[in-house]
This record gives structure tokens, sequence and C-alpha cells, in this order.
């Protein structure tokens, strides 16, 4: 099945370092997404590409940035993780042709903490 | 931008009672309205949504009710069961969705 599918899973760094999330994606979706959720807080967008050659940023981008790197895969950095970047992060597609639903697919998601 | 609110952000019922959530936005422009469920550590997936130019939409026992006047819409859930424990995101928007905080719903057998 097509689908969409985050790497790592989990990972767990100190405060500083870099890190680099990856998502993959099957679903033949021109547009990607990545998400930050807190507890009680929702999905938090970070930024948003709607194809190769376009990103935006989101409501929460500050300290984050991204790459699309081909239509398949939409990578998001923390150029130095801090505390309370600790979240659950997701990516999503979705398919700007779907009859004006824009339906949202997300992955597994990513468990980041940083101590 | 668009600021979407959801209520209540927690909702217990007995099993085969009736739950609804509300969520209000802000932007007349959002023409797109999905509900997510997640359950506990999987990720949010679609259960409903609902378009602009349509009041009602029902999928067996959920239904979606949208007002566009008054900015808000509201998930409805019959006959509930123990698996439709969950948390509920609702959504708004055209080309990004915003979402609600979230709703954790807890059915008791």
């Amino acid at each position: 099945d097509a689908d969409v599918t985050q790497t790592p899973r989990n990972r767990i760094t100190k405060t500083g370092k870099r890190i680099m999330l990856e998502c993959s994606q099957t679903k033949g979706h021109d547009r990607m997404y990545w998400y930050r959720q807190d507890p009680g807080l929702g999905l938090q967008l970070i930024y948003y590409s709607f194809d190769v050659k376009d990103i935006n940023k989101g409501e929460i981008s500050d300290g984050y940035s991204v790459s699309r790197q081909a239509q398949a895969k939409f990578s998001l950095s923390l150029e130095s993780a801090i505390p309370n970047q600790t979240a659950l992060y997701f990516c999503a597609t979705s398919d700007p042709l779907a009859g004006g639903r824009n339906e949202q697919f997300f992955g597994p998601g990513t468990r980041l903490t940083v101590l | 931008g668009e600021n979407v609110e959801q209520h209540p952000s927690t909702l217990s019922v007995q099993e085969g009672d009736s739950a609804v959530i509300k969520c209000t936005y802000s932007d007349s422009a959002s023409n797109y309205f999905p509900w997510y469920k997640q359950e506990l550590g999987k990720r949010p997936q679609l259960i409903i949504d609902i378009r602009s130019n349509v009041g009602e939409k029902k999928d067996q026992r959920i239904a979606v009710t949208l007002n566009k006047t008054a900015k808000h819409f509201s998930l409805h859930i019959t006959e509930t069961q123990p698996e439709d424990s969950a948390v509920y995101f609702c959504a708004a928007g055209y080309s990004t969705l915003t979402f609600g905080k979230g709703t954790m719903l807890l059915v008791s057998p």
C-alpha cells in the first residue's frame, strides 16, 4: 500500500546537537507537511511544501529548517536542538487534485527527546 | 491566520451514549473541515470531513455539521463503543490546515 514513512521513529539527543528527521512517501502526492505535537496543544504546522521548488514557513518555524530533496522526500532539521523541542513530530502529505478535499495522510511519527 | 478552538478537552460517556465535540474557526476563507482520530501511540487518521458547500454529512455512527455563518462545526458520534476511545482533532483551512487542540474521548463499558 502507498504510505508515508518517517525515520528515525525515536531519537534521544543532547542540547546543541544537529538533528535531521526524514520523511518519505509513495503516495505520489505533491504536498508535504511537518507538524509538531505536544500534549494538549494539538498539531502545529512547522513547514510545508507544495512542490519540490516550494517551501513555506508554518506557524512555529523558528529553530527548524527543511529540505525537499525530491517529490517523495521532505526532511526536517533542528540545527541546534534545545530541550523545548522535545515532542512528537509528524510528516503528512496531501493531493491537491483530490476534488477540493485537502485530506492529509500522516506518517507514523518520530518521538524526539532533547536532553 | 486561522484560529481553531475545540471543546471540550475531555469527554467521558457510557457505552451506547452519544458524544458531541464542537469547534469554532475564525477565517471565513476556510472551506475544508476534517476530523481526525488518534489512538494512543498511533498516527492521526481521517474519520470524516466536510466541505463548505455542505451543511451536514453522515457516515454510519458519525456525522459532522457545519454552520458557516456562525463559523462552527461539530462531530457527532452515536451509539458509542469502547473502541471509540481516542483523541479527536478538528481542523479548518483550504491550502493548509489549522488543528484544534484535541478532545480526549473515553467510552466506558
